[in-house]
């Protein structure tokens, strides 16, 4: 199954905008990418998914590249309650399972 | 409230002494999983269920046994617990995996110490 790599921690100031990447270098045609969040002790909570074209929700915006080997989490105010560790998954359309690798541990600086 | 719940949600054993852990959900889900979490390894799979009778192994099933016998519970057994089972383990369900409907709910996790 194809994986990811994030950076393992970024800073924001609170009110600004945080850009959240990911690669996938070894995507396929059928996966999908996935984003989670875990705020502190608690269970990883959805954020916001797509496959290839850019995704809004309430939450976020998901920006995938052209080629689909990169996308980014883009939060568009961070507040405080967003500090958390945010996963980047893909998961195979015709796949059972999901591998969350570490994530991103994000501070949001008052 | 739409919920995945998890009992206990703390519990210290010994080694070779049977547990179980429950999951719950009341969303008429068809997709339930098992993780555990352990530092600097993230989440990982352990047992996942697409339906009733329906169940599979994830990255790291070894020591562990779920069951499926109704919709809305998904128990993980750990027969022989081991201290490298201690672990954070998060019990989660989604509608299915098919088109939108795979966002994933999860419980609020049962941290599990065996000495």
């Amino acid at each position: 199954d194809a994986k990811t790599t994030q950076p393992n921690s970024m800073e924001s100031n609170e009110e600004e905008p945080v850009h959240l990447p990911c690669n996938h270098s070894t995507i396929s045609g059928t996966d999908y990418i996935h984003w989670y969040r875990q705020l502190p002790s608690q269970g990883p909570e959805y954020v916001i998914h797509g496959l290839t074209s850019n995704v809004n929700n309430r939450m976020a915006s998901l920006a995938i590249a052209e080629d689909r080997k990169s996308s980014t989490l883009i939060l568009h105010r961070a507040t405080l309650r967003d500090a958390a560790v945010y996963y980047c998954i893909l998961r195979d359309a015709t796949g059972n399972q999901f591998y969350f690798g570490t994530g991103t541990s994000l501070t949001v600086i008052p | 409230e739409a919920q995945v719940t998890q009992n206990p949600r703390y519990l210290i054993t010994v080694t070779g002494k049977k547990l179980t852990v429950t999951c719950s959900q009341n969303m008429n889900h068809e997709y339930m999983s098992w993780y555990r979490q352990d530092p600097g390894l993230g989440l990982r799979q352990i047992y996942y269920s697409m339906n009733v009778e329906v169940t599979d192994k994830g990255d790291v099933p070894e020591g562990y046994k779920v069951s499926r016998k109704e919709k809305r519970n998904f128990p993980l057994i750990l027969e022989s617990p081991s201290p490298n089972q201690t672990s954070l383990y998060f019990c989660a369900s989604s509608l299915s995996l098919a088109g939108p409907y795979n966002e994933q709910f999860f419980g609020p996790g049962t941290r599990l110490t065996v000495l």
